[in-house]
């Protein structure tokens, strides 16, 4: 079965700096998407980024950006000019080609001020 | 465009109370459809999926169960509510066609539900 770890239980990051979150997963799947969620106080669910197994480059959005170690099975969240905006629990998903999705226990991110 | 409806957003309900949470999917066709639970603070608990009419899955035995009578919408019920039961609700719903989509899922607003 599939697992997705997320070693970070809390962190906390200075307005303007940058923070990464962990997260690394098991599959034997060759074929699969990863994506990071962000949950905000509001607790709308929101995609930040996604990222297909097959493409070794890594996915960007703006200031948040991953780095994919497909061999390692690792799958970190980089968030640069870290804003007030971007508190919020951050979720690390795997999803099969069978659509079997499987969430991290999630991290939460605090931006001080 | 696509979008998900999710009702009502806010319930308190007392013990041994039924319960009744609706979601509805716009703008797309025989979709999978998710129930997610949420404790405060907590991650996300599967609690059915659904990959057609009729076709229900349950993740955690409990006493609750859903429905899907029609293509794009979701049921999740109770006949008596347990304290247990209080939660954050989410529905979610995913189409993928390789090669053609993203895979991901797209959430619901969310149910926070209260059992006193």
């Amino acid at each position: 079965a599939q697992t997705v770890t997320q070693s970070q239980p809390e962190m906390s990051v200075q307005e303007a700096e940058t923070v990464t979150l962990s997260c690394t997963y098991d599959t034997s799947e060759s074929n699969y998407y990863l994506f990071w969620y962000k949950q905000p106080p509001s607790r709308q669910m929101i995609l930040v980024i996604r990222q297909e197994a097959y493409k070794q480059q890594n996915a960007t959005e703006n200031r948040f950006s991953v780095n994919f170690q497909k061999a390692a099975k690792s799958f970190s969240l980089k968030i640069s000019d870290s804003q007030l905006g971007d508190t919020a629990m951050y979720f690390c998903a795997f999803v099969d080609y069978g659509q079997n999705f499987v969430f991290g226990p999630g991290t939460r991110l605090s931006v001080l001020p | 465009s696509q979008t998900i409806h999710q009702w009502p957003a806010t319930l308190v309900q007392p013990v041994g109370s039924p319960l009744s949470l609706e979601c509805t999917v716009e703008g797309t066709s025989n979709p999978n459809l998710y129930w997610y639970r949420q404790a405060a603070g907590r991650g996300l608990q599967l609690l059915f999926y659904s990959v057609g009419i009729g076709q229900i899955s349950s993740e955690v035995p409990q006493n609750l169960s859903a429905s899907r009578p029609q293509d794009r919408q979701f049921i999740l019920s109770s006949k008596k509510l347990l304290l247990s039961d209080s939660g954050f609700y989410l529905c979610a719903w995913s189409v993928f066609r390789q090669g053609a989509d993203t895979g991901e899922l797209f959430f619901g607003e969310g149910s926070r539900l209260t059992v006193l």
